[in-house]
């Protein structure tokens, strides 16, 4: 059974800090991984896909690592505005297309 | 190319009563999921079809059901709902399923009394 923990489950950064968010899952047959950010009372939007064949992928600021083997995926956000502040999930679908979430991490930039 | 749209977006029932909800995907989306999202329990897979089958189901009770229709639209029902049915239901639209992209829904708010 995957269960996903994202670490920290809260966090809050002075402007122009970067930052790393954390996520590890149990079962490492997975796909690829998915970072989404959701906004209070909003639906997800998606970040960044990473392919299982992927090590990584970039986007703008934001860089998402894929270590199956250790059941590790990174987050990391440079120079981080407070537009930021929002909620970060993290999604490893098995390979039979059932998604685990985890709980998230919440983030708050401090102006 | 207009997004996910999910109606209603707010909704107050009682307990006993159900609820239908509604998922228009995105055009040429055949792959539809819906999850619940709780404070508690944040959020989990209720169920996905794709072409109108469904592939896919969480660990819900049987009071919890949906259809995907020829256009790609989607329906989740909830019968005799109970207070813990409270959540924020979001549903989410891919080409093929939930390996690629999922662009989600703004959701429909469920309030149970």
């Amino acid at each position: 059974k995957q269960e996903v923990t994202q670490i920290p489950a809260a966090l809050s950064v002075p402007e122009g800090e970067n930052l790393v968010l954390n996520c590890s899952f149990t079962d490492s047959a997975i796909y690829n991984l998915q970072w989404f950010r959701q906004d209070p009372g909003k639906g997800l939007t998606s970040l960044l896909l990473i392919q299982s064949s992927q090590r990584e992928q970039t986007s703008g600021r934001l860089n998402a690592s894929l270590d199956k083997s250790s059941g590790r995926s990174t987050l990391y956000i440079a120079a981080s505005q407070p537009g930021d502040s929002a909620t970060y999930l993290c999604a490893p679908p098995r390979r039979d297309d059932k998604i685990i979430f985890g709980k998230g991490t919440r983030l708050h930039i401090l102006p | 190319k207009a997004g996910v749209t999910q109606t209603p977006r707010y909704l107050i029932k009682t307990r006993g009563q159900q609820v239908t909800l509604s998922c228009s995907p995105i055009s040429g989306h055949r792959s539809v999921s819906w999850y619940q999202q709780t404070p508690g329990q944040g959020l989990q897979f209720l169920f996905e079809y794709f072409s109108e089958t469904q592939r896919n189901k969480g660990n819900f009770p049987g009071r919890f059901s949906g259809r995907q229709f020829s256009n790609s639209r989607s329906e989740m029902n909830v019968s005799t709902l109970e207070l813990g049915d409270s959540a924020l239901y979001l549903c989410a639209s891919s080409l093929q399923g939930p390996q690629e992209t999922q662009y989600f829904g703004p959701g429909t708010r469920l309030l149970v009394l």
